[in-house]
């Protein structure tokens, strides 16, 4: 059974930093692509990044309102996904999800970021 | 940067009813389109995946077409479960704004 739990959110202030992690079970990362989703209070769905598997180069793509501000990682050997936010705004406060790409037939339960002065 | 467009943003319908929803792509993304139901306070679930394939679990009742730039998620007889939040999303981009389907 695949499990993606995220970890890693709270409260910041704008302009500061935070790291979001999403460790999985019952998948291996390294051969996955996977996305960031995330979803303002009340608001839809809001796409973040992806990152493909090793095998297809581990390209990762960003939207346009996060890219050069966040960064998509993983590490092998814990079998964790990142999300590495700087330059926190305000309109970033959402809950941020990991899924499984392209589709998103595993998610994981979700984080709250809450970005306020 | 692919946009997709999703109408209606709410619909009001009464139990067994069909109910219909449009994805619109600004351009041809093939088949590469996944449907999401989300139930307030929940995490989304996938429903379509592939424009077309139904997933894991998910009743009959629903189905998705289409393909290029248009697209759409149909549910054949709607039951009070099916009363949520929808969405459509291009893989590796854009989500649709979201239908609400409300009780009439």
């Amino acid at each position: 059974e695949v499990q993606l739990v995220e970890s890693g959110g709270g409260l910041v202030k704008p302009g500061e930093s935070l790291r979001l992690s999403c460790a999985a079970s019952g998948l291996t990362l390294n051969d996955a692509w996977m996305n960031w989703v995330r979803q303002a209070p009340g608001k839809g769905l809001e796409w973040v990044g992806r990152i493909k598997s090793q095998s297809y180069g581990g390209t990762i793509e960003y939207a346009a309102p996060v890219k050069d501000r966040f960064t998509i990682s993983r590490d092998h050997s814990k079998n964790t996904l990142f999300l590495q936010m700087n330059s926190l705004k305000t309109e970033d406060t959402a809950v941020y999800y990991c899924l499984t790409a392209d589709y998103g037939k595993y998610w994981g339960q979700g984080t709250l970021v809450t970005v306020s002065s | 940067d692919i946009h997709m467009t999703q109408s209606p943003s709410t619909l009001s319908a009464s139990v067994g009813d069909r109910v219909t929803i449009t994805c619109r792509a600004t351009e041809n993304i093939n088949k590469w389109l996944a449907w999401y139901q989300q139930k307030p306070g929940k995490v989304p679930s996938l429903l379509i995946y592939d424009a077309s394939n139904l997933g894991d679990g998910v009743p009959s009742r629903f189905s998705g077409s289409g393909s290029g730039t248009e697209f759409t998620l149909t549910i054949s007889s709607l039951q009070t479960d099916d009363f949520a939040t929808y969405y459509c999303h291009k893989y590796g981009g854009d989500f649709g704004q979201g239908t609400k389907v409300e009780i009439k």
